[in-house]
């Protein structure tokens, strides 16, 4: 059976400091993967998602960016936390075309 | 993507069934209905997804008109376990999904 793993699952940091969070995934190959952002009481924006390692679609224009280096593995990065990157980061994967997605723990970030 | 439309908040008692209403008036010929199922602190979990007339399963049924610019999410007998934020998507098969706000369902003893 298919696992995605999400890690670390809290994470405070201060303003202007990196960020990397890393979402695996067991029991699949070639997922499309997905980085979802929701803020407190709030939906799911979506971030990044890519089809294949090395392909990053960015839909939303910030100071984060993602990476794929291997098939199953999807990191979000930034170089400098901004107070409204606060958030509950969810990473989510899909067969082919979109019709069931999973999702993962989601990793909690406070930027302080 | 067809843009969704459903009540920001429902409130609801044990025992009680509960229909949520999502309006898609856009949606495209090749479009399915999903709704999602969020609980706090935790990623959203497929629920039930149709094209048209009603879907059934173990956890809700869902109801789409002719028409198909509305959809209906029933779920029978509600518990306080049922309590979530519950989203209805509009999907074509391409590598998105868009997640509105959702309704809030609270369920009451």
């Amino acid at each position: 059976s298919q696992t995605i793993h999400q890690w670390p699952a809290t994470l405070v940091q201060p303003v202007g400091s990196p960020l990397s969070l890393e979402c695996t995934v067991e029991g699949t190959s070639n997922p499309n993967l997905y980085w979802y952002r929701q803020a407190a009481g709030r939906g799911l924006q979506l971030l990044f998602y890519s089809v294949g390692i090395g392909q990053i679609s960015s839909e939303v224009p910030q100071n984060l960016s993602a990476s794929r280096p291997q098939d199953r593995q999807f990191i979000l990065s930034s170089k400098k936390l901004l107070l409204s990157d606060s958030g509950f980061y969810l990473c989510a994967w899909t067969e082919g075309t979109v019709y069931e997605q999973y999702f993962g723990p989601g990793t909690r970030l406070t930027v302080t | 993507l067809a843009k969704t439309t459903q009540p920001i908040s429902m409130d609801s008692y044990e025992g009680q069934e509960v229909n949520i209403t999502c309006s898609h008036n856009n949606i495209a010929t090749n479009d399915y209905i999903t709704w999602y199922q969020q609980f706090p602190s935790q990623g959203p979990r497929f629920i039930i997804q149709g094209y048209k007339t009603k879907v059934t399963n173990e956890v809700a049924s869902l109801f789409i008109p002719a028409d198909r610019k509305s959809s209906t999410l029933s779920l029978p007998r509600v518990s306080l376990s049922d309590t979530a934020v519950y989203y209805c998507l509009v999907v074509n098969g391409s590598y998105k999904l868009i997640f509105g706000s959702g309704t809030r369902l609270l369920v009451r003893p």
